[in-house]
């Protein structure tokens, strides 16, 4: 069984619709979670931290939900710019040590 | 801004040669990573140094090895190159090992097609 499993999409949605991702992780002692974020033949990126709370960055909100063990990202009113694959990222222990996802292909069309 | 480059963007090779991989980072970074991405796997890792002269393991080492002599560089190599290592390839850098909440910055990586 794969540590941390996506949905690959492609989710295609308009300009200014809401989209969410989620992402299950299999390890219950997973100590830390993130969104990367890689567009087309570049390399990933940090878009957010997901705290046990949750927590929002402008249009971007991510949720954590530890009984089910999965972690969430929402994106409202989609740019054109949200165009990417979005990687989740999860650590299964104190160590800087990280497990990706295959990643979710998002579309957003004019 | 952290900068993390690596020495080629687009490589070909033979089976059967020795392939090296450059990464360099200039933010004085403890850990570096090496990583490799496929389709439909993800990011999977290969080695992590998380000082100069330590290497370990990551889930998928066989028929890599590296080399950290100096903090800013982590270098992969291929002993003998097989076309089973077509891939795109990923040096990442962070603060310290001993803490999960730090970022990884990567490199542009390096598309490695073996022929």
């Amino acid at each position: 069984r794969k540590e941390v499993e996506q949905d690959p999409g492609p989710f295609n949605v308009p300009e200014g619709a809401t989209v969410a991702f989620n992402c299950t992780y299999s390890n219950s002692a997973s100590q830390s979670f993130f969104w990367y974020r890689q567009d087309c033949r570049k390399e990933p990126k940090l878009l957010m931290s997901v705290y046990s709370s949750g927590n929002e960055d402008g249009r971007f909100t991510a949720q954590l939900n530890r009984a089910s063990q999965y972690i969430s990202l929402l994106i409202r009113d989609s740019k054109l710019s949200d165009s990417a694959t979005y990687l989740c990222v999860v650590n299964p222990s104190n160590f800087n040590k990280f497990y990706f996802g295959s990643g979710t292909k998002l579309n957003v069309k004019p | 801004d952290v900068k993390v480059t690596q020495s080629s963007r687009y490589l070909v090779k033979r089976t059967g040669e020795k392939v090296f991989l450059e990464c360099v980072q200039d933010m004085d970074h403890e850990n570096m990573f090496w990583y490799r991405q496929d389709p439909g796997l993800g990011l999977r890792l290969i080695y992590f140094s998380y000082d100069v002269k330590m290497k370990e393991k990551g889930d998928i080492p066989e028929g890599y090895s590296v080399s950290r002599e100096k903090k800013e560089r982590f270098s992969l190599i291929l002993e003998s190159a097989s076309t089973n290592q077509t891939s795109m390839y990923l040096c990442a850098s962070s603060l310290s090992f001993w803490v999960s909440t730090y970022e990884q910055y990567f490199g542009p990586g390096t598309r490695l097609t073996v022929t």
